[in-house]
């Protein structure tokens, strides 16, 4: 059964930089992963997706390791701003009838 | 125009009343979504529609029934619904070939209340 798991919350300070680990002990080798930050009573937004090794874009980077059971989204230098709930999504089979969100982590960055 | 539109924002609906979601986007994207998000819970995946027809139903209650008119429109009818089902109801669309990579562009979402 695909699970796809995260830290229920995390707290940071600003301008420090901020690790979210998603763990997906079933997806295979092509499957995708991809990252979200949502604020309340908004959409999710789409921040970065890779399915191996690293990543990185404007605003993230992403981590996959070789083994692919885990990744972690890396956000550099938060602010007050970025306080929001992270989800990875995590698309199973290269089908979108198992496209699974992961829990989601509450980031709350403080002054 | 990189923006899916829904309407209603908010929506208050009694049982037995007969109400419907709006979603717009003009991407050009072929493939557009149906969520369902309860309050601190990730959002669950309810309809796909791939090229203007159904291909996921993620067995979905007939009290909700989606509709896709065209390429740059989906509605999701509601009828006879449950207090349960107050929630926060999200439209998403993706070009077809980013489906499999999980890459969706969200709308800003509808707040249906079900009294």
């Amino acid at each position: 059964l695909a699970k796809t798991t995260q830290p229920i919350s995390m707290d940071s300070y600003e301008g420090q930089e901020v690790n979210i680990t998603c763990s997906h002990n079933n997806i295979a080798t092509n499957d995708y992963i991809t990252w979200y930050q949502q604020f309340p009573s908004q959409g999710p937004r789409f921040i970065i997706q890779g399915y191996k090794t690293k990543v990185t874009n404007e605003v993230a980077s992403l981590f996959i390791p070789a083994d692919r059971k885990s990744s972690t989204l890396s956000l550099p230098r938060v602010s007050l701003s970025d306080t929001a709930v992270y989800y990875c999504l995590v698309v199973y089979g290269g089908a979108t009838n198992k496209l699974i969100f992961g829990t989601g982590t509450l980031l709350a960055v403080q002054p | 125009d990189t923006e899916v539109t829904q309407t209603p924002k908010h929506l208050v609906m009694g049982m037995t009343n007969k109400k419907s979601l709006k979603c717009e986007q003009h991407m050009g994207h072929r493939a557009m979504y149906w969520y369902k998000q309860k309050a601190k819970k990730p959002p669950e995946l309810m309809f796909v529609y791939s090229y203007e027809k159904l291909s996921i139903n993620e067995s979905v209650p007939s009290r909700f029934s989606p509709e896709c008119p065209n390429s740059s429109l989906l509605n999701l009818h509601l009828h006879a619904l449950q207090p349960e089902d107050s929630a926060l109801y999200l439209c998403a669309s993706s070009q077809e070939d980013r489906t499999y990579t999980g890459e969706l562009f969200f709308g800003e979402g509808s707040r249906l209340t079900v009294l």
